[in-house]
C-alpha cells in the first residue's frame, strides 16, 4: 500500500488549525491507520491509531478522521511545540508502510 | 518506565557487516513482536523487519531480504539486526519499535514505543 501525504510543507501561525491528509492506494477498510509526530533530532511519537483514537497522553487538540482511502489529521489551536514532520502509517497489510511526511512549520 | 535503547551503529564500508542491538526494559518483552524501522538522511520512515515474540518467525522488507537477519534473545530482552552486504542506500538512522499489541505477532503494528535510534553510515 502506497500512502501519499499532502501538503509536503505547511506553514501556519500559533492558534491556527492544521489539516494534514493521507491518501492510500488501496482501501484500508479496517481503519488500521496511525499518525506519528517526529520533532527534529527525535524518534517518532505515536499520536493517533485506528484512524481516530488518540494515544496515551496526546492532547485533544490532535484528532484523526477518515476511512477507506482518505484520512486526515487535524491539529487545532497550534502551538510552537507542534512543529515537526507528521507521518501516516498503515498496518492493514504487510509490509507496513509510511507516507512520505508533511512538515509543519510554525511562523 | 518502558524503554528501548539501540546500539551498534557506526561507519562501515560497502559490502561490510554490522550488528545492531536494541535493549528493552519496563515491559514484558517476550509478549511483543519487535520491529526495526529506518530513516535515511532527510527522508521518511521505512519499515525494515519484524520478529515475533518467540523469535521463530520473521518478515522483511524487499529492500533488505536476503541481506539482513532479525533475531531476539528473550532472556536478555534484546532484539538484534544483523546487516550483511551493506550498500550506500542502507545509510540511515535505525530505530527499534514496539507495537501496542501484546499477542507476540505482527497482527497490528501500531508503534507506541521507539528507541532513540542508532546511526549507520555505509561509505568508503
Amino acid at each position: 500500500i502506497v500512502l501519499t501525504q499532502s501538503p509536503g510543507t505547511l506553514t501556519l501561525s500559533p492558534g491556527e488549525r492544521a489539516t494534514l491528509s493521507c491518501s492510500s492506494s488501496q482501501n484500508i477498510n479496517s481503519n488500521y491507520l496511525a499518525w506519528y509526530q517526529q520533532k527534529p533530532g527525535q524518534a517518532p511519537r505515536l499520536l493517533i491509531y485506528d484512524a481516530s483514537s488518540r494515544a496515551t497522553g496526546i492532547p485533544d487538540r490532535f484528532s484523526g478522521s477518515g476511512s477507506g482511502t482518505v484520512f486526515t489529521l487535524t491539529i487545532t489551536r497550534l502551538e510552537p511545540e507542534d512543529l515537526g514532520t507528521y507521518y501516516c502509517q498503515q498496518y492493514h497489510n504487510s509490509p507496513r508502510t509510511f507516507g512520505q511526511g508533511t512538515k509543519l512549520e510554525i511562523k | 518506565e518502558m524503554q528501548l535503547l539501540e546500539s551498534g551503529g557506526g561507519l562501515v564500508q560497502p559490502g561490510g557487516s554490522l550488528r545492531l542491538a536494541c535493549a528493552a526494559s519496563g515491559f514484558s518483552f517476550r509478549n511483543y513482536a519487535m520491529s526495526w524501522v529506518r530513516q535515511a538522511p532527510g527522508k521518511g520512515l521505512e519499515w525494515v523487519a519484524v520478529v515475533n515474540g518467540f523469535g521463530n518467525n520473521r518478515y522483511y522488507a524487499d529492500s533488505v531480504k536476503g541481506r539482513f537477519t532479525v533475531s531476539r534473545d528473550n532472556s536478555n530482552n534484546t532484539v538484534y539486526l544483523q546487516m550483511n552486504s551493506l550498500r550506500a542506500d542502507d545509510t540511515a538512522v535505525y530505530y527499534c519499535a514496539k507495537p501496542d499489541d501484546p499477542s507476540g505477532w505482527w497482527k497490528r503494528e501500531v508503534f507506541d514505543l521507539w528507541g532513540q535510534g542508532t546511526v549507520v553510515t555505509v561509505s568508503s
